[in-house]
């Protein structure tokens, strides 16, 4: 069965210092993978995605995502946090082998919270 | 450019009551359509998406239902609301084309069912 695990519910860092939000993902097939952002009440935002080539894949505002086959992972990183970042973070897959079948299967979300 | 819309942005309804929530989509023709409940603010739960006009293809039994009468509209309704029906609905489109992969949301609509 597909899914996808966010495995911290909350991810804490001060401004200026790297954050790291974590995914692992596990499909039958090949994955495509994305990232995206939701602000309170706000609708979520695409951020990124992993598709083919290159595993480092970079985003808006900055983020950017590694595409790790053997861990099954596509952590989502940016190397200097600003408080404005503070937001829901979600990952999504999709199987690429799966057809006319474009459902994305998601993530739980990580609250991330830049402190000043 | 595209644009996704929905309205309206906040809904409070009775229990029992009819409930019709409506988007719309901008700038392309025959995107796949989806429905998603988020609730307490946090997972997306899909609800419904169509691949064109008059399909329909329900992920969860529920009291909702969907439909979409016309290429670029998608409705969400209900009979006779739920206490449980309470949630942030978001509505989200992707292209058909062999080179789509995202999909992209709508503002959303913050129901509350009293």
């Amino acid at each position: 069965a597909q899914s996808v695990a966010q495995p911290e519910d909350q991810v804490n860092v001060a401004e200026g210092n790297p954050l790291t939000v974590k995914c692992t993902y596990s499909v039958s097939g090949n994955p495509y993978l994305f990232w995206y952002v939701q602000y309170p009440n706000r609708g979520l935002q695409f951020l990124l995605k992993y598709i083919t080539g290159d595993n480092l894949v970079k985003g808006s505002y900055g983020f950017e995502a590694e595409f790790n086959k053997s861990q099954t992972s596509f952590h989502l990183k940016k190397p200097s946090a600003l408080v404005s970042d503070s937001a829901l973070y979600f990952c999504a897959v999709r199987d690429r082998d799966a057809g006319n079948n474009r459902k994305l299967i998601w993530g739980l979300g990580t609250s991330l919270a830049v402190n000043p | 450019s595209q644009t996704i819309h929905q309205w309206p942005a906040t809904l409070v309804q009775p229990v029992g009551s009819p409930l019709s929530l409506e988007c719309t989509v901008e700038g392309t023709s025959n995107p796949n359509l989806y429905w998603y409940r988020q609730a307490a603010g946090r997972g997306l739960q899909l609800l419904f998406y169509s691949v064109g006009i008059g399909q329909i293809s329900s992920e969860v039994p529920q009291n909702l239902s969907a439909s979409r009468p016309q290429d670029r509209q998608f409705i969400l309704s209900s009979k006779k609301l739920l206490l449980s029906d309470s949630g942030f609905y978001l509505c989200a489109w992707s292209s058909t084309g062999l080179r789509s992969y995202e999909q992209y949301f709508g503002p959303g609509t913050r129901l509350t069912v009293t």
